[in-house]
């Protein structure tokens, strides 16, 4: 595609349940990343992918966080017994092996009631 | 561990008068440095990048900062502000070696240009 898409935009869910948010990065992009912005927070890195090298995990907040890539492009993050807490907008960004530009996703509002 | 400082939650600044955005960082040995913007509403959006050679760095939209590696400084300038450039600035670091590919980010600077 033209650009990084995430769906959904907009996610509201209740505590205690999993949801999976969807990263579509650039075709031909093999680093892909998740972040997550809260209010007054910045960016906090969650994951990174870069082709078929091990994930850099390091970000990941507890187990309840997962994300995987399946063959080398869709990525999904999912989050497990969902607390209010993870309530945030969680951003994918994309990049070309030689470039280190990042293109970000519009991201995914996460509401946890 | 590879960090970013953006010491102002905030920046005003009249239209037409020069602006800076401050931005510190530590990180092992050489960095990579980068600004993004987010506007209301969108995206965040890559601005300029210093990686090696000149330490003045031109971007989009006639923003520039300036590598200073004593200070481990990389300010985000612009000579003449607009009003359209009111947005969230954010400044990353990645380490050239070490910490694999992982951009940090700073907090963000909310930058607010007025008439």
């Amino acid at each position: 595609g033209a650009g990084v898409s995430q769906s959904p935009s907009n996610k509201v869910t209740e505590k205690g349940k999993d949801v999976e948010l969807r990263c579509d990065p650039i075709s031909g992009h093999t680093a892909l990343y998740w972040y997550r912005q809260s209010l007054g927070q910045g960016l906090e890195f969650l994951i990174y992918f870069q082709g078929n090298s091990a994930p850099d995990k390091s970000g990941l907040p507890s187990d309840r966080f997962s994300a995987e890539r399946t063959g080398g492009s869709v990525s999904t993050l999912t989050i497990q017994r969902t607390q209010q807490e993870d309530s945030a907008v969680y951003l994918c960004a994309s990049s070309s092996l030689q470039g280190d530009k990042l293109f970000f996703g519009s991201g995914t509002q996460l509401s946890v009631l | 561990a590879q960090s970013v400082a953006q010491p102002e939650d905030q920046v005003n600044v009249a239209e037409g008068n020069p602006l800076t955005v401050k931005c510190t960082y530590s990180v092992s040995g050489n960095p990579y440095l980068f600004w993004y913007v987010q506007y209301p509403n969108r995206g965040l959006q890559f601005l300029l990048k210093y990686i090696t050679g000149d330490n003045l760095v031109k971007g989009s939209y006639g923003f520039e900062a300036e590598f200073n590696k004593s200070q481990t400084s990389f300010h985000l300038k612009k000579p003449s502000a607009l009003v359209s450039d009111s947005a969230l600035y954010f400044c990353a670091v990645r380490g050239v070696t070490g910490g694999g590919n992982k951009l940090t980010f700073g907090t963000g600077t909310q930058l607010k240009v007025e008439l």
